[in-house]
């Protein structure tokens, strides 16, 4: 099974409006982190959010925020008011437990446009 | 200052040949990691090392071979290249939670550097 799912490959989004993009994620392990991450097409990663399982409160950053639902398993990214440069891969990511290696797993990445 | 930085941008080399390429951090972290990009963007875990351990994708050839000279820096050898080695290679660092007991605040929140594009020919 996938640990990391992002189930849509490509949005639009119109500029200044808000936008979700989705992460469900699948472990048994109850001490976990989630990521997201940003990659224009210029080809770095940059790090946008982090929230830990945890976590009481679901995380944010400027124009970033988490949807948490520790439940359903999914740590959804929303962007508010977006703009041009938003446009770019997101991925979304986990690390499971305090495991051997802190390693990352990510999902296939959702390609973000923004529409002036 | 930058954060991760990796040497080179870009890699085009000859099927058969060894390549390097490296890595270096000024954050002061415990562990460094090396991520490979394939053409269909998806990220693979390929190693996490700190200067106790390596950990190693059972997945990667041992072809690929991480050396560190030091704390601040992880290199990455890979031997007789291969065609299907050709891909973007992020290294990365962060804290290792595992050295930190107890603490809420903290994360391991991994920094990458801006990738290197390999290309073999």
């Amino acid at each position: 099974a996938q640990k990391i799912t992002q189930t849509q490959p490509g949005m639009f989004v119109q500029e200044k409006e808000a936008v979700t993009l989705d992460c469900t994620y699948d472990t048994s392990d109850p001490s976990y982190g989630l990521f997201w991450y940003k990659q224009p097409s210029s080809g770095e990663m940059i790090f946008l959010i982090y929230q830990g399982s945890y976590d009481q409160q679901n995380a944010t950053e400027g124009r970033y925020s988490l949807n948490f639902q520790k439940a359903r398993k999914s740590a959804n990214l929303v962007i508010s008011a977006s703009q041009l440069g938003d446009s770019a891969m997101y991925f979304c990511a986990m690390r499971e437990g305090r495991n051997a290696g802190n390693m990352l797993t990510f999902g296939g990445g959702t390609r973000l446009m923004v529409k002036p | 200052d930058t954060a991760v930085s990796q040497t080179p941008k870009y890699l085009v080399t000859q099927m058969g040949n060894d390549k390097s390429i490296k890595c270096e951090q000024n954050l002061g972290h415990d562990t460094m990691y090396w991520y490979k990009q394939d053409s269909k963007k998806f990220l693979k875990i390929m190693f996490s090392y700190n200067n106790k351990e390596l950990i190693i994708n059972e997945t990667v050839p041992n072809r690929f071979s991480p050396k560190s000279p030091d704390k601040a820096h992880l290199n990455l050898h890979i031997n007789s290249l291969e065609l299907g080695d050709s891909a973007v290679y992020f290294c990365a660092s962060s804290q290792d939670l595992r050295l930190r007991v107890g603490s809420s605040v903290l994360t391991d929140t991994q920094y990458f550097g801006p990738g290197t594009r390999l290309t073999v020919l």
